[in-house]
């Protein structure tokens, strides 16, 4: 069983929906959670990062982790065409922070 | 200020010959760190560098791979013998060498290297 789980998808949407996009995981140990976003044949860009539980707001993305239940979601207001793009959650212990362990990602796609 | 540079962006190899796949950091950062993406599958860590030592390499697969970050010049992933199954995109990532909690431990990544095993 992987330690962290992604709704795989795949996401479509009308412009202007909003989005969430969801990660479950079992190592309680993780502390640190990002959400990068992937376009096509690119590499990860950071969209958010969070430690431990709680909200974190950035203009039209959300991320909130609840440990308690091991899960995290990102979410997505008034979604764009641009905001088209693979989704990949990510998780890091406190004590081994170099080592981030991914989800496989969520395509979403944002129709115009 | 440049971002993570990773080189070649493609690499085309036949079975059994060597891969060697370059990172350079951003500037002020000394850790790299390496991972690997299989298609339609999320990035899978595969080694942890700082300047001249190997701080984890829990993810390396034990043989053919190996990595190495020396004092000078970039960061290099060296697979041997290649064989199909090592057919992927490789990423790289670097994180800075200052900063306060969670800010030291932002990964910023490269474009990759995608490597293809004929």
């Amino acid at each position: 069983q992987k330690e962290v789980e992604q709704d795989p998808g795949p996401l479509s949407v009308p412009e202007g929906a909003i989005v969430s996009l969801n990660c479950t995981y079992s190592n309680s140990a993780f502390q640190y959670f990002m959400w990068y976003r992937q376009y096509s044949r690119k590499g990860p860009e950071l969209l958010m990062y969070t430690y431990s539980s709680g909200n974190k707001e950035d203009g039209r993305f959300t991320a909130q982790v609840d440990k308690s239940s091991k899960y995290i979601s990102l979410f997505i207001r008034d979604s764009q065409p641009s905001d088209s793009a693979t989704y990949l959650c990510a998780m890091s212990e406190y004590t081994n922070a170099g080592k981030s362990t991914f989800g496989d990602g969520t395509t979403l796609t944002v129709k115009p | 200020n440049a971002g993570v540079m990773q080189n070649p962006r493609h690499l085309v190899r036949r079975r059994g010959q060597e891969a060697r796949l370059r990172c350079s950091p951003m500037k002020g950062h000394s850790h790299v760190y390496w991972y690997r993406q299989l298609p339609e599958e999320g990035l899978k860590f595969m080694v942890y560098l700082q300047k001249e030592n190997i701080i984890d390499e829990s993810g390396m697969p034990k043989e053919r791979f190996s990595a190495e970050f020396p004092k000078e010049g970039p960061s290099i992933l060296r697979i041997q013998q290649v064989v199909r199954g090592d057919s992927a995109a490789y990423f790289c990532a670097s994180s800075p060498d200052k900063g306060e909690g969670l800010a030291k431990n932002i990964q910023y990544f490269g474009a990759g290297t995608r490597l293809s095993v004929l």
